[in-house]
């Protein structure tokens, strides 16, 4: 089974503080992925990482920034936590286009509440 | 860029009716599809996708989905919906690797 492990399920941070969301994946994922998710909006991708060390900006890369040193390990960097980053965070990792088969699997999430 | 249009932000049905969820997506060349559902505070599960071949896909839970290329459309049906189906729903295409999603539909039940 494949599995997407996110570090934590629960934050809550204080205003200006840095946050570190760390995810793991199992399955030698070329892809990974950290997408926000708000009632109405769906999911929005934050960054996406098609290699290590290689990261693309996704829709709102705004206020965040990631790490990928390993294969296996994507981290999203929130700097200065402001209000408005509270929300539910995923990662999800999938193979690369090359495969024939992109389905994208997901962690549990991690809910950050900045107050 | 791709984009994932869902219509509908919320849908009820009575358990035993027929479903159809509908999206509608944007992109140039034959687009890998998906359907993913969230049961209240769990994770995202897949539902089943399109890639190429046959239109009429199936997938778990007895849902199935039709891509049709002139609508640009990817449907989710299942022709009777139980009380445990009561979820969001999210459509998503894939492009050069990047995963995009729509809004979400969000199915309610009445029993």
């Amino acid at each position: 089974d494949v599995k997407v492990t996110q570090s934590s399920r629960y934050l809550v941070k204080r205003t200006g503080e840095k946050v570190f969301l760390e995810c793991v994946q199992d399955m030698d994922h070329e892809n990974m992925f950290w997408y926000r998710q708000d009632p109405g909006l769906g999911l929005r991708l934050i960054y996406f990482s098609y290699d290590v060390k290689m990261k693309e900006k996704g829709d709102i890369p705004e206020g965040y920034s990631v790490s990928r040193e390993k294969k296996e390990r994507f981290s999203l960097i929130l700097e200065s936590t402001s209000t408005n980053q509270t929300s539910m965070y995923l990662c999800a990792s999938s193979f690369g286009q090359g495969s024939g088969d992109t389905e994208a699997f997901f962690g549990q999430g991690t809910r950050l509440t900045v107050v | 860029a791709q984009s994932v249009t869902q219509p509908d932000i919320h849908i009820t049905v009575s358990e035993g009716a027929s479903l159809e969820l509908r999206c509608n997506y944007s992109y140039g060349a034959t687009p890998y599809l998906f359907w993913y559902v969230q049961s209240p505070g769990q994770g995202l599960q897949l539902l089943l996708k399109y890639f190429s071949g046959d239109t009429l896909v199936q997938g778990i839970k007895g849902f199935e989905a039709e891509f049709k290329r002139s609508q640009s459309s990817f449907n989710l049906r299942k022709p009777s919906v139980h009380w445990s189906d009561a979820a969001e729903y999210f459509c998503a295409v894939e492009e050069d690797d990047k995963i995009i999603f729509g809004k979400g539909t969000r199915l309610h039940i009445l029993p």
